[in-house]
């Protein structure tokens, strides 16, 4: 069982390069997340989407847009790359008609930095 | 005030020891607690729910103070395999429900 695949594992971008993170899950929940991991900071939502088709602003969106266009995958574009958004890109999913349980499943990551 | 609070550590014990990491959240309205595990360089893996009336799963015991807003996990026997980063996780329904995560304590187990 797969889970959740990201794409790339690491990555070096120039700033003002447009940057796509990968985001695949083969276990047919509703809801995904993507979160950046900083030092100090704890992990932080950047967007979510509850179902396919829909999206949502999380705590830190500035700089980054997502698309649901179906259950499986969910990609983080960054548009054009600042250094501030150097950082550990994690995707979650969680099946959110269990709403009591939450528990959210993550990928192994993404490590961005941008230069 | 951060949503969710830990003490950021590091813990060092040696092993076999019992060690006490606290969590705080601001928000009464919080519904849902957990523990969840990182290893270094590692993706967020969940190690417990914490319920209302305290939990255990092994060496692993977690607590739920609703009055002080107040979450515990409790390590026993702590062994080398026990290093990792443990956050404090929190869900909240605010319309939808929203899960915040604590910045995370460090433990380090040695020999």
């Amino acid at each position: 069982i797969a889970g959740i695949t990201q794409a790339p594992t690491s990555q070096i971008l120039a700033a003002g390069r447009r940057m796509t993170l990968r985001c695949t899950q083969d276990m047919r929940h509703n809801a995904m997340y993507w979160y950046r991991q900083d030092l100090g900071l704890g992990l932080r939502l950047i967007h979510y989407s509850n179902t396919a088709g829909t999206t949502g602003k999380g705590e830190v969106p500035d700089g980054y847009s997502v698309s649901r266009a179906n259950t499986d995958d969910f990609p983080l574009t960054l548009a054009s790359a600042v250094p501030s958004q150097t950082s550990v890109y994690f995707c979650a999913s969680s099946d959110s008609n269990r709403a009591n349980t939450g528990e959210l499943f993550f990928g192994e990551g993404s490590r961005l930095t941008v230069l | 005030r951060k949503e969710v609070e830990q003490d950021p550590g590091p813990f060092n014990v040696p092993e076999g020891a019992t060690v006490a990491f606290n969590c705080t959240y601001s928000n009464s309205a919080s519904q849902s607690f957990f523990w969840y595990r990182q290893d270094c360089r590692k993706e967020p893996k969940l190690l417990m729910s914490v319920y209302s009336s305290g939990n255990e799963d092994g060496r692993f015991t977690a607590q739920l103070n609703r009055a002080s807003q107040y979450i515990s996990l409790l390590i026993r026997d702590s062994k080398l395999s026990d290093s990792a980063t443990y956050l404090c996780v929190v869900r909240v329904y605010t319309g939808g429900f929203k899960t915040i995560f604590g910045a995370g304590t460090r433990l380090f187990v040695k020999a």
